[in-house]
Parts: structure tokens; C-alpha cells; sequence
């Protein structure tokens, strides 16, 4: 069965460090979103990609903050200069194109967890 | 602000039992609902979807939409202890986000 799948496991960086996160969604699906989940609280949408450009993001997607498609399977998370507080767990997900305007079902990635020291 | 408000729990049901997860929304024009399972650590695994009014049934598994009450529910039934874990339910908020309630920690007990 197709999964999405995220690298690495687990991130470790000292506060002001760049990082990218990895994801590979499942290939025929078009639509890309990263989430967070900071330990013991609930999961927060970041972003979503379609079409090779951001649809819609939210508050916490700063400046610090990107997304790309470097190639035709690979999606990428960057956050510029880490901050402790951006220490979480990072959930990749993707989802077919949804239709009429209503969301597909998302299928979500094993997760990076991201440790800012 | 939309809001997916679910009851934290623990909700504890002996196993075998009907365990029954409930969840209120606030945008009445959402359209698609969904409920993940969640197991510590891991990522959120999906179970169900569910986009029109009435029951849906797969497996053990039964997701329950009412969109007049804004209320979408998933019964267990024949709980068994696998099926302890975080049940989050998700509904989308634009055509292209779907925002999370903070789930009900289930727990099947012997």
C-alpha cells in the first residue's frame, strides 16, 4: 500500500540552525501539507502546496518558514533560523485533488521529530 | 476561529463494549469529516471519512454525522485493548485544510 514517508526520524539542532525536513508523498497524489504537533497538544495545520505554489498557510508559517518541490517526489519543509519553541513533531501529509471544493482525505507521514537545544 | 471541540478523556471501556467518541464543530459549512487514531508517538493513522448526514459503517468501526447539530461521532464496537489510543476528529475548514480537535484518549480494559 502507498505511504508517505519522511525523513530524518528524528532532528536535533542547536537554536538559530537551519533544518529541512523531508517528505516523499504517495505519487499520485497532488496535494501537500505540513502539520506540527508540539508534545501533549493537539495537531496544527502549517501549510498547504498544490500546483507548485502554497494554498493556503497559517499563522504560525512565518517568514521562518518554506516549502518547495525540488523534483517530482521529494517535499520539503525548511525552517530558517530554529527557535526552541519550534521543537515538535512534524507530520508531512498528502491527498488526491479534491473535488467540488471539498478536501480529500489526507494520509499523514511516520513524522520528524525536531528537537531545537 | 473554527473550532473542533472533542472531550479529552481518559474514556475507559472494558473490552468487548461499544466505545462510543463524540465531536462538535463550529464552520456549518464544512463538508468532510474525518476521525484518525492516534497511537503515542506516532503519526495520525486515518479511519474513517465521512461527508454526508447519517451512519457509515466499515468494520467495527461506525462514524455518525449530523450536520444540522454540527456533531460527528465513531462507535466501537467489540473494543479490544488495540484499540486504546487518541481518536482525533479533523474536518476541513477550507478546501484545502482540515484543523483538529484535540482528540479523546480511548482506553479498552481487560
Amino acid at each position: 500500500e502507498p505511504e508517505v514517508t519522511q525523513t530524518p526520524s528524528h532532528q536535533v539542532t542547536q537554536m538559530g540552525q537551519e533544518v529541512i525536513l523531508r517528505c516523499v508523498p504517495i505519487s499520485n497524489h497532488l496535494y501537500f501539507y505540513w502539520y506540527r504537533q508540539i508534545l501533549g497538544q493537539k495537531v496544527e495545520f502549517l501549510v498547504s502546496f498544490y500546483n507548485n505554489e502554497i494554498s493556503e498557510k497559517s499563522e504560525i508559517f512565518d517568514d521562518q518558514f518554506s516549502v518547495e518541490r525540488p523534483d517530482g517526489s521529494n517535499f520539503t519543509l525548511k525552517i530558517r533560523s530554529t527557535k526552541l519553541e519550534d521543537s515538535a513533531m512534524y507530520f508531512c501529509a498528502s491527498s488526491e485533488a479534491g473535488a467540488s471544493g471539498s478536501t480529500d482525505t489526507q494520509y499523514f507521514g511516520p513524522g520528524t521529530r525536531l528537537t531545537v537545544l | 476561529q473554527k473550532e473542533v471541540e472533542q472531550n479529552s478523556g481518559p474514556l475507559s471501556v472494558p473490552e468487548g463494549a461499544i466505545a462510543s467518541l463524540n465531536c462538535t464543530y463550529s464552520d456549518r459549512v464544512s463538508q468532510s469529516f474525518f476521525w484518525y487514531r492516534q497511537y503515542s508517538g506516532k503519526s495520525p493513522e486515518l479511519i474513517m471519512s465521512i461527508y454526508s448526514n447519517g451512519d457509515k459503517e466499515d468494520g467495527r468501526f461506525t462514524a455518525q454525522l449530523n450536520k444540522a447539530s454540527q456533531y460527528v461521532s465513531l462507535l466501537i464496537r467489540d473494543s479490544q485493548p488495540s484499540d486504546s489510543a487518541t481518536y482525533l476528529c479533523a474536518v476541513d475548514s477550507s478546501a484545502s485544510k482540515i484543523i483538529f480537535g484535540s482528540g479523546t484518549r480511548l482506553s479498552i480494559r481487560p
